[in-house]
């Protein structure tokens, strides 16, 4: 297992374009979450989901993201009728809960350019 | 809220010298602090955490709460710990929503 995947590692697009990533977590970890990075800035979180139930949303997710691990195992994001706003590093993660010790494992981003 | 303020976007150092990089936040409960490292090219990885009470890479962190701190230190710098560093809390015993720092980038000087 190499770890947390994340396709595409970049996706340039047009304002108002949808655009949708994806996150493969490592294989029995149970847990996987969703972070945005914009320049100088540390993560911001997004959403997480235990399995397949998506149990905690930020209000960073605005209507147009949408977050989907429909068989509890890879997951993907998507982002209607994207803004400049958007650009961003969106980087996945996850974990395996062991009475909440658990550690998150992130993966390599991917790097959204909205023109 | 809480929040994580890393007051330092830069800070250098000599290698052997000792470095400190500083961590305060804010949180109403009682929280799990953690230290994640990114060296260049490479993801971001989780380099210790209070709970573990451990040492890595020579790297310790004590968290204070009468501070409000979790400043990471370490004796003696080598180049090799040049990298972005980032202080990150989530509630104890909770590791779901991890609140990051804005992050430090180290540089350690031959």
């Amino acid at each position: 297992d190499t770890g947390v995947s994340q396709n595409p590692r970049h996706k340039i697009t047009k304002r108002g374009q949808n655009v949708t990533f994806r996150c493969d977590p490592i294989s029995e970890h149970n847990r996987l979450y969703w972070y945005r990075q914009t320049l100088g800035q540390g993560p911001e979180f997004l959403t997480y989901f235990q399995n397949e139930a998506q149990l905690e949303k930020s209000r960073l997710l605005s209507d147009r993201f949408s977050a989907e691990r429909p068989k509890g195992s890879f997951s993907t994001l998507e982002i209607q009728r994207t803004e400049q706003g958007d650009s961003a590093m969106y980087l996945c993660a996850s974990s395996l809960d062991r009475d909440g010790a658990d550690t998150q494992y992130f993966g390599p981003g991917t790097r959204l350019t909205v023109l | 809220a809480q929040r994580v303020t890393q007051p330092e976007k830069l800070l250098s150092v000599f290698k052997g010298a000792p470095v400190e990089l500083k961590c305060n936040y804010s949180y109403s409960g009682s929280p799990e602090l953690f230290w994640y490292v990114q060296y260049s090219r490479q993801r971001l990885q989780l380099l210790l955490r209070h709970i573990s009470r451990e040492s890595i890479k020579g790297f310790t962190a004590d968290l204070n709460k009468g501070e409000t701190s979790f400043h990471l230190k370490k004796p003696f710098a080598q180049e090799e710990d040049s990298a972005m560093y980032y202080c990150a809390l989530s509630p104890l015993g909770s590791a779901r929503q991890l609140t990051f720092g804005s992050g430090t980038q180290l540089t350690v000087l031959p």
